[in-house]
């Protein structure tokens, strides 16, 4: 069956390191996003990609990087971890104007 | 650039009763509507959509109501159970293909 995981499922990192969360697809979509979950703000938008050599600034994406050399995958670069990153991180997946599957999610702690 | 709206933020109702979580939204170009529920430590999953050229769409105890008009949408939750309690997350399509998400209810059924 097709699905799309992220690793680590958790993570606790110090300021100042970079980090890297990663997300592999195997619906062949697209789209993929990145969003991060905190209490009271949902799912905010981080970045997304449209295709191979594709990516988006989304509404808070200072901080962050992405890169999409194949379909499958969209790994999310923390360059300098905050402790204001510390967050639940969830990648998601679409192709056109369709459901978007999400992955389990990624707990990152920066200490 | 796109804003949604959800409200409210925590829903409490008692088993058997309806729940109806509305969301509304500023672009209106945008085109597709669907609705998520989050169970606690899980990852979102969809549970109904709807497009931008149908009014109303139903299943089971679920159902969304859209107006274009307006530019809002709700969902609404029929003989409401305790496996219901989750948190809801409405959704729109912007531009593109990019989906921004509100903030989310939390919806509790009392048994």
């Amino acid at each position: 069956d097709a699905e799309i995981t992220q690793s680590p499922r958790h993570k606790i990192t110090e300021t100042g390191r970079q980090v890297t969360l990663a997300c592999h697809q195997t619906w062949n979509h697209n789209n993929m996003f990145w969003y991060r979950q905190d209490l009271g703000h949902g799912l905010r938008l981080i970045h997304y990609s449209y295709g191979v050599q594709d990516t988006n600034k989304g509404e808070v994406s200072d901080g962050y990087s992405v890169s999409r050399s194949n379909t499958e995958d969209l790994p999310l670069t923390l360059e300098s971890a905050a402790s204001s990153q510390t967050s639940v991180y969830f990648c998601a997946s679409s192709q056109d104007r369709d459901e978007a599957f999400f992955g389990q999610g990624t707990r990152l702690t920066v200490v | 650039g796109e804003n949604v709206e959800q409200h409210p933020s925590t829903l409490s109702v008692q088993e058997g009763d309806s729940a109806v979580i509305k969301c509304t939204y500023s672009d209106s170009a945008s085109n597709y509507f669907p609705w998520y529920k989050q169970e606690l430590g899980k990852r979102p999953q969809l549970i109904i959509d709807i497009r931008s050229n149908v009014g109303e769409k139903k299943d089971q105890r679920i159902a969304v109501t859209l107006n274009k008009t307006a530019k809002h949408f709700s969902l609404h939750i029929t003989e409401t159970q305790p496996e219901d309690s989750a948190v809801y997350f409405c959704a729109v399509y912007t531009g593109g293909f990019k989906t921004i998400f509100g903030a989310g209810t939390r919806l509790f059924v009392k048994a």
